[in-house]
């Protein structure tokens, strides 16, 4: 089973603000990724399941690319909201192995 | 069937005992995955089935810890002799069987509290 990489651990940005993070795995033997929002005391919920690369997907204010040649997606909230912390997970294989996270905090 | 179900929701125990915690998937889906949460940090992965058959449990954190699924349908995930260090949330999710297009359903997990 392969390892998942996510960075930053966590962000803290102001309400209006736009972000990205970054999800990072190895570039072989790609297979799917997916990329997950999960808020306190809720279950995971998806956001997107990209598996081209070159994929681009959009909900919303929050949209992701995917990069398998250089084993990158990032994800991009567009004017952050309150409602928009949570913690980001993504999760490749398909063994649905997950990053550890991103814990973004939207400050009012 | 309204998505994946876990029970217990809460599990308190005392040091030493044993726990057995429940999963029943959406019926539809083959796959069946447990993790584990611990405060602050992603699921981390333990074991998946697809019907029956345990693929993968090389993550299982001991030799503590077991799962099953007998029928392709519920399964169970059973830690022995529990540790302080076993208190987590448990996490169980369901898919199809090919997660290439589809995304995994999560239950509401499990917390466990040892004591």
């Amino acid at each position: 089973i392969l390892n998942v990489e996510q960075s930053p651990q966590s962000l803290h940005v102001q309400e209006g603000d736009s972000t990205n993070f970054t999800c990072s795995f190895p570039s072989s033997n790609f297979y799917a990724l997916h990329w997950y929002r999960w808020e306190t005391a809720k279950s995971p919920e998806a956001l997107f399941v990209m598996t081209l690369n070159g994929d681009e997907k959009k909900k919303g204010r929050i949209s992701a690319t995917l990069n398998t040649k250089e084993g990158y997606s990032y994800l991009y909230i567009k004017g952050s909201q309150p409602e928009d912390s949570a913690t980001y997970l993504c999760a490749f294989t398909q063994n649905f192995v997950f990053g550890p996270g991103t814990r973004l905090s939207v400050l009012p | 069937d309204t998505g994946v179900s876990q029970d217990p929701r809460h599990k308190i125990t005392k040091r030493g005992q044993n726990v057995t915690f429940r999963c029943d998937p959406i019926s539809e889906h083959n796959r069946l995955y447990w993790y584990r949460q611990t405060l602050g940090q992603g699921p981390e992965f333990l074991t998946y089935f697809q019907n029956e058959a345990q693929l993968e449990k090389s993550r299982l954190l001991s030799d503590r810890f077991s799962a099953e699924r007998p029928k392709g349908s519920f399964s169970t995930l059973e830690i022995q002799r529990t540790e302080q260090g076993d208190s987590a949330m448990y996490l169980c999710a369901s898919s199809l069987v090919s997660p290439r297009d589809t995304e995994a359903f999560f239950g509401q997990g499990t917390r466990l509290t040892v004591v």
